[in-house]
């Protein structure tokens, strides 16, 4: 069955501070990628995503996220970390090709301090 | 960009009545919605999904009786949950996969239940 790894529950980084946040997927053959950021009490808002193609994707906000298919990751990255990017962060996949739904990791919630 | 609408977004209700969450797609048509749930600080569990014009499909261990969903017109999904227990209360939120081109979804903006 797919599933999605998100190894960090809880990461706290300080402002201006370099970010990765981990995600590795189970999947047979290379699915659809997206980062998902999703603040308090709101819903999901996109990030970025991964179709095909080159496999560093810039995405908004400066986040970008490199996909390794020889380890099954999609790491997200940001160089420089704002404290309003505190927020809850999922990695999700989707099968490539498909009709089907979006598969959660279990998010990783950053802290920024000052 | 394609926007989902999803009222309302806050919502307190009784035990034992029932709720009804919208989800509108604004300017395109969603032929399929799916609808999650999150428990507070966890990720989302995907309930049931969409499809216009037909029975939707609900994922195991989710009381379709329970929670009900309908799927009437190409822009509007709603759920409702019926006879609602204060086990109920969560966070719900819909998504409608975009159709044609950039394979992607969108989400709504999530409707917090509680159930008192």
């Amino acid at each position: 069955a797919q599933s999605v790894t998100q190894p960090d529950i809880h990461i706290t980084v300080s402002e201006g501070a370099s970010l990765e946040l981990r995600c590795n997927y189970s999947y047979g053959a290379t699915p659809y990628l997206f980062w998902y950021v999703q603040s308090p009490g709101q819903g999901l808002q996109l990030l970025l995503k991964y179709f095909s193609g080159d496999t560093l994707v810039q995405g908004i906000k400066g986040f970008e996220a490199e996909f390794k298919r020889s380890q099954s990751s999609f790491n997200l990255r940001k160089p420089s970390v704002h404290w309003s990017d505190a927020a809850e962060y999922f990695c999700a996949v989707a099968p490539s090709g498909s009709q089907g739904n979006l598969i959660f990791g279990k998010g990783t919630k950053l802290s920024v301090k000052p | 960009g394609a926007v989902v609408s999803q009222h309302p977004s806050r919502v307190i209700c009784k035990s034992g009545t029932s709720v009804k969450i919208e989800c509108r797609s604004l300017d395109f048509q969603a032929t399929t919605m799916f609808w999650y749930r999150q428990f507070p600080k966890k990720s989302l569990m995907l309930m049931a999904t969409s499809n216009e014009g037909s029975k939707a499909t609900y994922e195991q261990g989710v009381e379709k009786d329970k929670f009900l969903i309908n799927h009437a017109s190409l822009t509007l999904s709603t759920l409702t949950v019926t006879s609602a227990h204060p086990e109920d209360s969560s966070f719900y939120i819909c998504s409608a996969r975009l159709a044609g081109g950039v394979y992607g979804y969108t989400f709504g903006s999530g409707t917090r239940l509680t159930v008192v």
